[in-house]
């Protein structure tokens, strides 16, 4: 059974940074590449990062690239989100999902972990 | 790279068949098969429904198919059921930097 758990969300002041954390069960998460997606209230799925099973590759969103960095820890089975120099626009609901196991697709994905940007 | 375009929402009574559109350009949806469905009912997760235009994981109900002709693909509900109500959004890859691309989303209610 495929398990995520985010963590780490919380009330920040513009320009602040938080970390989040998406710990996986059920599975290796050495050989999976990784996606965070978030959905702001009331609006819709936006892609936000990718990370390669073996951190090798890693590809960001215009919107929040420069401010956003994506990292993993296999040995902890733990893929993190940095967030920096926040913006009331990126208040949202922060998913993380797996790549796959099905081809191009978003397979496996955690209950959220909720930022909100405020001053 | 803006959104793929869904109709807000769409309705149908149970037992009748519903389909939604995610239009996009020749730089995502029509430029390969890698689309896309997921269907996120209030509160929960995002649930892959369909990959690779028409493919469905197991334990998806065979009443969600999915379909493409040119820069639109398609997802149709058949024989909808209560549980069916939900938002549905489609995804594209891009490649590039922006690897991948969301629809604006659906919400699909059963009348």
């Amino acid at each position: 059974q495929v398990q995520l758990v985010e963590s780490g969300g919380g009330v920040v002041q513009p320009g602040g940074s938080l970390r989040l954390s998406c710990v996986e069960s059920g599975f290796t998460l050495s050989y999976t590449g990784m996606h965070w997606v978030r959905q702001a209230p009331g609006k819709g799925l936006q892609w936000v990062t990718f990370i390669r099973y073996d951190g090798g590759d890693k590809h960001y969103a215009d919107s929040v690239r420069g401010r956003f960095t994506i990292s993993r820890d296999s040995s902890k089975n733990t893929v993190y989100l940095q967030m920096s120099s926040l913006r009331a626009e990126d208040t949202a609901l922060y998913y993380c999902a797996t790549d796959g196991p099905r081809p191009y697709s978003f397979g496996f994905w955690g209950q959220g972990s909720l930022v909100t940007v405020s001053s | 790279q803006s959104a793929l375009t869904q109709p807000p929402s769409a309705s149908g009574s149970p037992g009748q068949s519903v389909t939604i559109s995610c239009t996009g350009t020749s730089s995502d949806v029509g430029a390969h098969d890698h689309v896309s469905w997921y269907q996120e009912h209030p509160g929960k997760a995002p649930k892959l429904m369909i990959y690779e235009v028409s493919k469905r994981p197991s334990g998806v109900p065979d009443r969600f198919s999915g379909s493409k002709s040119g820069n639109t693909a398609s997802l149709t509900v058949s024989g909808l059921q209560a549980e069916d109500e939900a938002d549905y959004y489609c995804s594209s890859y891009v490649g590039g930097n922006n690897l991948y691309v969301f629809g604006s989303g659906t919400k699909v209610t059963v009348l």
